[in-house]
């Protein structure tokens, strides 16, 4: 089983609809949660940062972890064209030497 | 401007030959880090340094060495290569250990025939 689970999509929305990207995983000891957005033929740049549970917004950008559940989101509001990427999600335990990453979802914002 | 840098961008391997691929960061990091990325795979850390003058092995590290030369670069060596290491490497930074995030850098896209 892997560490991180998420689906690859791909996605495809129209501008201005409100998405919904997820990933879960295996191991309770994972405390930090990052999302990354990657564009293609891109290095990866980070988006949001969680610690723990609870809930993150930023802009149009919301993370909630739900560690009960073993459950992590992003949610995009009024999605727009230039959101089309893949979405990572990544995540470790304390000690942080080690992100764990899921495979990545693509999501495309039609016009 | 300011960030992590990855030489070359593209590279042609044949089976056998050996590289080094570099990278340099200059946000003054204590961390560095090398993944690979393959399709279906994710993101998958090869090797990565914590410090200066320390590396640790990630979980994919069979077939790769390391050197953390000094505080802003750490280079990623095949010795031998093969064509199961046809994959886009990334360098990454970061400030300290924790929860803050990674700077990747553009990868390198490496191909072994």
């Amino acid at each position: 089983q892997k560490e991180v689970e998420q689906d690859p999509g791909p996605l495809s929305v129209p501008e201005g609809a409100i998405v919904s990207l997820n990933c879960t995983y295996s191991n309770s000891a994972f405390q930090y949660f990052m999302w990354y957005r990657q564009y293609s033929r891109k290095g990866p740049e980070l988006l949001m940062y969680t610690y723990s549970s609870g809930n993150k917004e930023d802009g149009r950008f919301t993370a909630q972890v739900d560690k009960s559940s073993k459950y992590i989101s992003l949610f995009i509001r009024d999605s727009q064209p230039s959101d089309s990427a893949t979405y990572l999600c990544a995540m470790s335990g304390n000690t942080g030497n080690q992100f764990y990453f899921g495979t990545g979802t693509s999501l495309t914002v039609i016009p | 401007n300011a960030g992590v840098t990855q030489t070359p961008k593209f590279q042609v391997l044949k089976t056998g030959q050996s590289m080094t691929l570099q990278c340099a960061q200059d946000m003054n990091h204590n961390s560095m880090y090398w993944y690979r990325q393959d399709p279906g795979m994710g993101l998958r850390l090869i090797y990565y340094s914590a410090s200066e003058g320390t590396t640790d092995k990630g979980e994919v590290p069979n077939g790769y060495n390391v050197s953390r030369l000094n505080k802003r670069e750490f280079s990623l060596r095949l010795e031998s290569a093969a064509p199961s290491q046809t994959s886009v490497y990334f360098c990454a930074s970061r400030e300290a250990q924790g929860g803050y995030g990674y700077t990747f850098g553009s990868g390198t896209r490496l191909t072994v025939v």
